[in-house]
């Protein structure tokens, strides 16, 4: 079973910074990776699907990298609306999630 | 436009039984995978189950084997998740949403349904 790891845990930045999120797979899930945003009571929403490509209506700040075992994403410069947990995904399993936080 | 619905918040007593539902429309339900994903309270999202209702071929994630059920009617274009007897640990948020392939993501996602499971 693929084991899904994110770092950091939380991470603190004001708005207009850049965020950088890491995914990493226990083995190679080729470039089968999606990313989702949660905010607090609500429902995930796709973000970047196949690693890099951005789901419909995805504003283009947000951008996804890598293959493999390491994924990343980035968002350019942070939004209010952007604060909330980012998860990754691959077949059945979640990575345990990144809280972006206000500093 | 697609969208899934699911049924409303519930409160059961331990050792009651359980089914959610999920009712898609806007889009072939027969087509597409539905899953369903647990989010306990200020946890992250875990991985139940997956079903394709065009022929109810149904895989679970090995911590939730044996813990529910996930069926679906596509005569109704609805998925199901039951619980037989239900433990205050089941307390949790559920999401369904729908894929189209192994490889794809979790493209449109159900509002959630709350389950409370208190004495």
């Amino acid at each position: 079973e693929i084991v899904l790891t994110q770092s950091p845990a939380t991470l603190s930045l004001s708005p207009g910074e850049r965020a950088t999120l890491s995914c990493r797979a226990s083995q190679s899930v080729s470039s089968y990776l999606a990313w989702y945003q949660q905010k607090p009571g609500q429902a995930p929403r796709l973000l970047i699907y196949d690693a890099s490509n951005r789901a419909t209506g995805i504003p283009a700040r947000f951008s996804g990298s890598g293959s493999g075992t390491d994924f990343t994403l980035t968002i350019s410069s942070l939004e209010p609306e952007d604060f909330a947990v980012y998860y990754c995904h691959q077949q059945g399993t979640f990575g345990q999630g990144t809280k972006v936080e206000i500093k | 436009e697609v969208q899934l619905v699911q049924s409303g918040a519930e409160v059961k007593k331990p050792g009651e039984s359980l089914r959610i539902s999920c009712k898609g429309s806007g889009y072939s339900f027969t087509t597409y995978w539905i899953a369903w994903v647990r989010q306990m309270p200020g946890k992250g999202l875990e991985w139940m189950g997956i079903i394709y209702p065009g022929d109810s071929d149904t895989r679970y994630s090995p911590s939730f084997q044996g813990q529910v059920t996930i069926s679906a009617d596509k005569s109704i274009s609805t998925a199901f998740l039951q619980w037989s007897s239900l433990k205050a640990s089941d307390t949790a948020t559920y999401y369904c949403a729908r894929r189209e392939y192994n490889t794809s993501p979790l493209d449109f996602w159900g509002q959630g349904t709350q389950v409370t499971v208190s004495s």
